[in-house]
C-alpha cells in the first residue's frame, strides 16, 4: 500500500511569507507526527496528533507555526511570516497507534520531507 | 546535555567489517528506536525495542534499560549500508513522540 506522502517535496520562499506543508499518512493510522530536521542538526518533535484528542503542541518553536488536521487524515503544517531559521526539512511520520498498547507504542512511518528555503 | 547521545558520530568501515553504534539516554522510557535515514533524506525505521534483542537480516538491536544504553550492531556491513542511522526514545508519559538523538554517520567502503 501507499506509504506516507509529503508535499512539495521543496518549497523555496522570501522571508515573511507564509508557506503551507501538506501530509497524507497511511491510510488507518490515527497518530500523525511533525519533525523538523535543520541543516547538520538532528531531528527535533514538532506536533503530535492522536485521533480526536487534542494534539501536543509542545515542541512547536514559536506561535508562527501551526498545524491541524482534517477529518482525521490529512495534516497542514502553516509557518506564518516566515524566517531564514525556518529553513530545513519537515518531516511527516503516521503511525497506527491505539493507546491501548500504553507504555510500548508502535512504528512510526516517515515521509520523504518537504525541504523548505527561506531565502 | 543531550537527553539522547549517539557514539560515534561517524563512522568508516571496510566492507565486511563488524560496525557497532551506541546510544545511551538519561530520562524514563518507555521504547527505543533506530532509524536509518539514507542520503536524500528518507527515514526508515530499522527496530522498535523495550527490553532485550532484536534481529533483522544483518542489523542486531540490543538494549539495556537498567544500563540506559541500546547498541546497533551491523554484521558483514556492506556499502549500501552507508546511511545516518538515529537513535530515538519515547519518553515515559510523553505519549508517542520521539527524541532523538545526534545521529551516526556510517561509511562502508568497497
Amino acid at each position: 500500500g501507499a506509504g506516507v506522502s509529503q508535499s512539495p517535496s521543496n518549497k523555496v520562499t522570501e522571508k515573511g511569507k507564509d508557506v503551507e506543508l501538506r501530509c497524507d499518512p497511511i491510510s488507518g493510522h490515527t497518530a500523525l507526527y511533525w519533525y523538523r530536521q535543520s541543516l547538520g542538526q538532528g531531528l527535533e518533535f514538532l506536533i503530535y496528533f492522536q485521533g480526536n484528542s487534542a494534539p501536543d503542541k509542545s515542541g512547536l518553536p514559536s506561535d508562527r507555526f501551526s498545524a491541524e488536521r482534517t477529518g482525521g487524515s490529512v495534516s497542514t503544517l502553516t509557518i506564518q511570516r516566515t524566517q531564514q531559521e525556518d529553513s530545513a526539512v519537515y518531516l511527516c511520520a503516521s503511525s497506527s497507534y491505539s493507546g491501548l498498547l500504553a507504555g510500548s507504542g508502535e512504528t512510526q512511518y516517515f515521509g520523504p520531507g518537504t525541504r523548505l528555503l527561506v531565502l | 546535555k543531550n537527553e539522547v547521545e549517539q557514539s560515534p558520530q561517524n563512522l568508516t568501515a571496510q566492507e565486511g567489517e563488524f560496525i557497532t553504534i551506541n546510544c545511551s539516554y538519561s530520562v524514563g522510557i518507555s521504547a527505543l528506536h533506530w532509524l536509518q535515514q539514507h542520503p536524500g533524506g528518507g527515514i526508515v525505521s530499522l527496530f522498535m525495542l523495550s527490553s532485550g534483542k532484536k534481529k533483522h537480516g544483518r542489523l542486531i538491536a540490543t538494549i539495556n534499560i537498567q544500563e540506559k544504553h541500546s547498541s546497533l550492531h551491523i554484521t558483514a556491513s556492506h556499502p549500501r549500508d552507508s546511511a545516518v542511522y538515529i537513535c530515538a526514545v519515547r519518553r515515559k508519559a510523553a505519549g508517542n513522540k520521539l527524541t532523538f538523538g545526534g545521529g551516526t554517520r556510517v561509511l562502508v567502503k568497497p
